[in-house]
């Protein structure tokens, strides 16, 4: 299967909103309730930020909020900081014989 | 507190077998429900999965690698190893080891270059 496709940048000025979209298939994101989102900032590890499609980590800020309708999820960044500029990885369970998919990744711009 | 690293060669050559070993504290392999995954991501590009194994030893490949990936555990020493063989250029990448199914605490990465 390929890759879930991602914007590959968005951005936004402090204190607005942005919303990244993750569009896969039947096959997967819109098969299962099992989206994850991650936060990467460079020459670092991925970081989770949303597990099964809306529900976040202990400690990760409520500024996050994942949804999904159909085959496409979306993650939303509100009140959009300065330390939240990153890329950003959406990652569906996609089956028994494909697992696990990652998407192709944005990157999100601070202004 | 849960912690993973991962450690292996830094360059090895095309054709080469890669061994990655990842070194974990603050959860057991023996715990039901648990399960270890390798992850890469090669320079500036997107993440892709590669393999997990459960503690029930149960293991899921990446399909489209499937025949050159073998995973495994020791769960005394707290270890999940990694082999790829037939190792090419393309696969140059930083390798990440990550807890469970959600892939919820990574290892900080290990850069592999793949060339002669």
């Amino acid at each position: 299967q390929s890759a879930l496709t991602q914007p590959r940048s968005v951005s936004g000025s402090p204190g607005q909103s942005v919303a990244i979209s993750c569009t896969g298939t039947s096959s997967n994101v819109g098969g299962y309730n099992y989206v994850t989102w991650y936060q990467q900032h460079p020459g670092k590890a991925p970081q989770l930020i949303i597990y099964d499609v809306n529900r976040r980590p202990s400690g990760v800020s409520d500024r996050f909020s994942g949804s999904k309708s159909g085959n496409t999820a979306s993650l939303t960044i509100s009140g959009l900081q300065a330390e939240d500029e990153a890329d950003y990885y959406c990652c569906s369970y996609a089956g028994s014989e494909s697992f696990y998919l990652f998407g192709t990744g944005t990157k999100v711009t601070v202004l | 507190q849960i912690t993973l690293k991962e450690s292996g060669p830094t360059l090895v050559k095309p054709t080469q077998t890669l061994t990655l070993t990842c070194t974990f504290s603050g959860f057991s392999l023996g715990t039901s429900g648990v399960g270890v995954g390798w992850i890469r991501q090669p320079p500036g590009k997107s993440l892709e999965w590669l393999a997990l194994i459960y503690w029930d030893d149960e293991i899921r490949y990446n399909p489209s690698l499937k025949s050159r990936l073998t995973i495994t555990k020791d769960t005394s020493n707290n270890q999940v190893v990694l082999t790829m063989t037939n190792m090419d250029p393309v696969d140059t990448a930083t390798y990440y080891c990550a807890h469970s199914s959600k892939f919820d605490y990574w290892g900080q990465g290990a850069l592999v270059t793949v060339s002669s």
